[in-house]
């Protein structure tokens, strides 16, 4: 199985901050990296597909990067709603896998 | 808009087997760019999944999970299954079915739409 590892676990920010969230596979992934939002009770959401696509409907302050085994997520100016966890995911192979989830937490 | 929602027993015995149901409405299950998946989330924790299918029965699963797992497809009820066998109380999660989508002729496939999850709990 292919190790998911995200960095930093969790995070405290202010509006209008600018954040980055780091993931890296246990192997090389070429860009198949998703990052998904998730708030509590909810189902989570998908924001970047393929490393970089903006998936139709997110807000332009998120982008994804990298590729092989080093992904970002960055959200560029964070907004009351953004404060949520995030997951990354690879579907480089089966079995599918998640990174443990970084909490982006108000300041 | 494609939307899909999970149905099932809340609360499972030990031992015994878990089955839920994903019901796909606003498009067809039957779609040459999609794998139809199942993910679990147990309460304060990550997300893990289980395995999915294509629509003409291919599956691929969790190695994890794979002696207890069955997913199948119902193309003429737009439903997909979930069935996990001998149930502790370590399968206690929220059960969340997706779309694993691709477009084509892009490799690369991403979860999306997520269903609302249903939680379960095993008691013994």
């Amino acid at each position: 199985d292919i190790q998911m590892t995200q960095s930093p676990s969790s995070l405290s920010a202010s509006m209008g901050d600018r954040v980055t969230i780091t993931c890296r596979p246990s192997q090389t992934i070429s860009r198949y990296l998703n990052w998904y939002q998730q708030k509590p009770g909810k189902a989570p959401k998908l924001l970047i597909y393929a490393a970089s696509s903006l998936q139709s409907g997110v807000p332009s302050r998120f982008s994804g990067s990298g590729s092989g085994t080093d992904f970002t997520l960055t959200i560029s100016s964070l907004q009351p709603e953004d404060f949520a966890t995030y997951y990354c995911q690879q579907s480089y192979s089966t079995p599918r896998t998640f990174g443990q989830g970084t909490k982006v937490e108000i300041k | 808009q494609l939307q899909l929602q999970e149905s099932g027993p809340g609360l499972v015995k030990s031992s015994e087997t878990l089955s839920l149901t994903c019901t796909v409405s606003g498009g067809s299950i039957s779609s040459s760019s999609y794998y139809w998946g199942w993910i679990r989330q147990p309460p304060g924790k990550g997300l893990e999944w289980i395995g999915s299918i294509f629509w003409i029965g291919n599956t691929n699963y969790n190695p994890s999970l794979k002696s207890r797992v069955t997913i199948s497809v119902d193309t003429s009820k737009n439903q997909f299954s979930l069935k996990l066998r001998f149930v502790t109380a370590a399968d206690t999660a929220v059960y969340y079915c997706a779309r694993e989508e691709q477009q084509l002729p892009s490799p690369y496939t991403w979860l999306d739409p997520w269903g609302h999850g249903t939680l379960v709990t095993v008691s013994s």
